[in-house]
């Protein structure tokens, strides 16, 4: 158990919806990072907090958003939801910030399955 | 843009060893991981290399060479349960920690 607590950790919804992911970091880390896991393309960057702030972003859609709360908890926000956004959906939370050698701990991660 | 490649998968026998190879181009370099990930479950960090050499733990290795943007991930005395897939990321700086796609290593009896 890597303390790092995802929630769904399935969901099924229908293209246009739109859905709510939720990670609650191991206790004492500041960073959250979201990662997307599709068959073809291997663990993606959508984007990271750092103690409330974001600090970097990867090849995030515009339908997706994140935010993390003052409690460190954060959420990724899909919407208008097509097929391709059928994924498997890590988050992953650290100490610091990745700029380090800091090592990521993973979620069991949230399977989105979009019909 | 940032490329990472590694084989997509490798076969190995019980109690042999392995090396599976991770070259990369990025626009930055921080330091390069390795992850182990079985099916459908969440990655788990294996190893962490910044300098160039040997890092050893246990039955696991990893190489790394910054001048030839070259890594790779030795593991011995393989077991059954060595079968999933290791991901190879590089700290790219800028907060950014990208991944290869992975290679599935397939340990058979």
């Amino acid at each position: 158990d890597s303390g790092v607590t995802q929630t769904p950790k399935h969901l099924i919804t229908a293209t246009g919806q739109r859905v709510t992911l939720r990670c609650s970091p191991r206790s004492g880390d500041l960073s959250v990072y979201w990662y997307q896991q599709s068959l073809d393309q291997g663990l993606q960057f959508l984007i990271q907090y750092y103690n409330g702030e974001e600090r970097a972003k990867g090849n995030i859609l515009e339908r997706f958003s994140a935010q993390q709360f003052p409690d460190l908890h954060s959420e990724l926000n899909l919407s208008s939801l097509e097929l391709g956004d059928s994924a498997l959906y890590f988050c992953a939370s650290s100490v610091g910030q990745v700029a380090t050698n800091e090592k990521l701990f993973f979620g069991s991660g949230t399977q989105l399955s979009v019909l | 843009g940032q490329n990472i490649d590694q084989p997509t998968e490798m076969t190995a026998t019980e109690g042999a060893i392995v090396q599976i190879n991770c070259t990369y181009q990025t626009s930055g370099f921080n330091g390069l991981f390795w992850y182990q990930q079985h099916a459908g479950e969440a990655p788990t960090f294996l190893s962490y290399n910044v300098l160039d050499g040997l890092e050893e733990k246990g039955r696991f290795s990893s190489f790394l060479s910054r001048s030839k943007g070259y890594s790779y991930l030795l593991l011995k005395e393989l077991q059954m349960k060595d079968s999933a897939s290791y991901l190879c990321a590089v700290n790219t700086g800028f907060q950014k920690l990208v991944f290869g796609t992975g290679t599935r290593l397939l340990v058979s009896p």
